[in-house]
């Protein structure tokens, strides 16, 4: 147990829905980052938060967007769904930028659009 | 730009040695990673190396770095059933903001 965790497990809606997956980070980690893994993509950096700023940007759609609240939670919320959004999503936590390196993964949250 | 790329697929024997192997491209300040995933599972962080390092251990793994060639491997010792799953290499970079550039995987098969 890496100590991230995310909820839903798993997301079935239907195309041109709004989703909004959740994660909390480990205990004292101030920076949240989120993945999205799908087999013809494979693993790529979405977003990245720190102490509730935005800090980096990856290939993250406009549809998507995200935010890290004062309690560190961070929410990813996904409009106007398509079949090709259906992936599994991930969130890492890690201390933050220059104090640690290493990126923790909660269990993800798998995304099925129909 | 960033680009990790590791081979696809390994098999080995239960009791060998397993080497994955991974080639990065990209050298400021770089971070190198290995996770592992199971089936269904999220990415467990197995160990990383900075890229001023040429070696790593941490029990039965140990990790190598020839930073002349960009190129990093993964050694198992003594590889059990219980290792087989997705082994990814990751590089994070101060310009990149440390989130993490994924190889697309390799798998990792282990024959009894």
């Amino acid at each position: 147990d890496s100590g991230v965790t995310q909820t839903p497990k798993h997301l079935i809606t239907a195309t041109g829905q709004r989703v909004t997956l959740r994660c909390s980070p480990r205990s004292g980690d101030l920076s949240v980052y989120w993945y999205q893994q799908s087999l013809d993509q494979g693993l790529q950096f979405l977003i990245q938060y720190y102490n509730g700023e935005e800090r980096a940007k990856g290939n993250i759609l406009e549809r998507f967007s995200a935010q890290q609240f004062p309690d560190l939670h961070s929410e990813l919320n996904l409009s106007s769904l398509e079949l090709g959004d259906s992936a599994l999503y991930f969130c890492a936590s890690s201390v933050g930028p220059g104090q640690s390196y290493e990126q923790y993964f909660g269990p993800g949250t798998r995304l099925t659009v129909t | 730009g960033e680009d990790v790329e590791q081979s696809l697929f390994l098999s080995v024997r239960e009791g060998d040695s397993s080497v994955i192997n991974c080639t990065y491209t990209d050298s400021s300040s770089t971070y190198l990673y290995w996770y592992k995933q199971e089936p269904g599972a999220g990415l467990q962080l197995l160990t990383y190396i900075f890229s001023n390092m040429d070696m790593k251990q941490d029990q039965r793994l140990t990790v190598l770095l020839n930073k002349k060639d960009k190129h990093l491997s993964l050694r198992i010792a003594d590889t059990q059933t219980g290792d087989s799953a997705i082994y990814f290499c990751a590089e994070s970079t101060e310009t990149g903001r440390r989130a993490l550039t994924f190889g697309s995987g390799t798998r990792l098969q282990v024959q009894p």
